[in-house]
């Protein structure tokens, strides 16, 4: 089947430890997107990748970073230099541009992390 | 600066009417436009979207409205159901860019 998974689903992790969260995709999107969710804020950006090899800074990158050395994979590291980490994580992909009509990013089922 | 709102946190609605939540904009620049419901602990889901050509998009129960001069977009859910209890985000994309959401209304539907 075809989708987006992330793993782990719980992530604990102690203060000043780097954590990398998983995210996988083959549904051939050429984009993905990594969010942060925390009670009453919505979901704000932290990285975005239009294509291989290429990524931009969301609103709230402080302190996390990207890589994208496969159109599959995205993962996003978490480094001892964000504050305040503890928060729901959730990636997504497109299929290139949203702006035709029905074109949606679809998520994964998100990773808690909790630090210690 | 919040570049989509949902202004209500919450909306309670009872069974069998319509549920109307809203969403306003501030980016100009913005021209597509989803709607997303979300469950605790999981992945949001898609549930309709619009471009900024339209001002209406229509699949099954759900309606989106888009009122570009105002700035302001709107799902109606006729008639509601127990089972779309959750939190609603809006969200906009300008150009086909990165995804900005609002703070979502979590919709409550009463039996």
């Amino acid at each position: 089947d075809g989708g987006i998974t992330q793993s782990p689903k719980y992530l604990f992790r102690k203060e000043g430890q780097n954590v990398t969260l998983s995210c996988e995709q083959n549904l051939n999107h050429d984009a993905m997107y990594w969010y942060r969710q925390d009670p009453g804020q919505g979901l704000r950006l932290i990285y975005y990748s239009q294509i291989v090899n290429d990524f931009q800074k969301g609103d709230i990158a402080e302190g996390y970073s990207v890589s994208r050395e496969k159109k599959e994979s995205f993962p996003l590291t978490v480094t001892s230099a964000q504050k305040n980490p503890t928060a729901f994580y959730l990636c997504a992909s497109s299929t290139g541009r949203l702006r035709t009509m029905n074109t949606e990013a679809f998520f994964g089922q998100g990773t808690r992390l909790t630090v210690v | 600066d919040q570049q989509v709102k949902q202004n209500s946190p919450s909306l309670s609605v009872q069974e069998g009417r319509i549920s109307i939540l809203n969403c306003d904009y501030t980016n100009s620049m913005f021209d597509y436009f989803l709607w997303y419901k979300k469950y605790p602990a999981e992945g949001p889901t898609f549930l309709i979207s619009i471009s900024s050509i339209k001002d209406k998009n229509e699949d099954g129960r759900f309606t989106v409205f888009l009122n570009k001069s105002a700035k302001h977009l709107s799902l109606h859910i006729v008639p509601s159901q127990p089972g779309d209890s959750a939190v609603y985000f809006c969200a906009a994309s300008a150009y086909g860019n990165k995804l900005v959401f609002g703070a979502g209304t979590i919709l409550r539907v009463k039996s």
